[in-house]
């Protein structure tokens, strides 16, 4: 059964730094994308970023570009986010996300597993 | 990048109603667009991929069709257990945006 769990969320004052974890099992790690999404309250769902299996191929939403770097320890099956400059705007339950494929070529793409969510708050 | 659009954003009908919601996109998608259901406090989970295909497990009362940059949830029988929000998403070219959601509750 594929567990996904974050860890890492916190309360934080506007301008600092905090890094979530994403520790993965249940599937073979390094032959899946993995993604962050967050719900906020003023944006509903939203996709912060996502990882191909070796980490080589990274996507970031506009939203959080430049002030977030996505990456994967593979030999440790873990995902991580590492946010800097947080601004209120980006409180919010920050989810790790597999993405799936319908078939080997990846045709329909889609997140099937989600952890639980880490609560990240920033707030003076 | 592709914006998203879902509508309505709240939608109140009747157990045994039939329900349609909609989601736009600002540009063709190659059919590459999914629909997850979210219930409060919860991770969402995907009930349709692909515009129709719908995923393993998911009650045949959900069905999704559509075409270009238009496309539609559709709920055949509403059911107590639906209601929740859900979300369009396509993964046709990063960022691989959400719509903002259509939230369904009982009348």
């Amino acid at each position: 059964e594929v567990h996904l769990v974050e860890s890492g969320g916190a309360l934080v004052q506007p301008g600092e730094s905090l890094r979530l974890s994403c520790a993965a099992s249940g599937f073979v790690f390094d032959t899946f994308w993995m993604n962050w999404v967050r719900q906020t309250p003023g944006r509903g769902l939203e996709w912060v970023a996502n990882i191909n299996p070796s980490g080589r191929e990274i996507f970031y939403g506009d939203s959080v570009k430049g002030r977030v770097t996505i990456s994967r320890d593979n030999g440790k099956n873990s995902l991580y986010l590492h946010m800097k400059a947080l601004t209120v705007h980006d409180t919010g339950v920050y989810y790790c996300a597999r993405t799936t494929a319908d078939n080997i070529w990846g045709t329909y793409r889609y997140v099937d597993s989600w952890g639980q969510g880490t609560l990240v708050t920033v707030s003076s | 990048d592709i914006q998203m659009t879902q509508s309505p954003s709240d939608l109140s009908a009747s157990i045994g109603d039939r329900v349609t919601m909609n989601c736009q996109t600002s540009q063709s998608v190659d059919e590459k667009l999914n629909w997850y259901q979210q219930k409060p406090g919860k991770a969402p989970r995907v009930l349709i991929y692909g515009v129709s295909t719908l995923q393993s497990g998911v009650p045949s009362r959900f069905s999704g069709g559509g075409s270009g940059t238009d496309f539609t949830l559709t709920i055949s029988n509403l059911q107590p257990e639906d209601v929740a929000s859900y979300f369009c998403q396509q993964t046709y070219s990063p960022p691989e945006s959400f719509g903002g959601g259509t939230k369904v509750d009982i009348k």
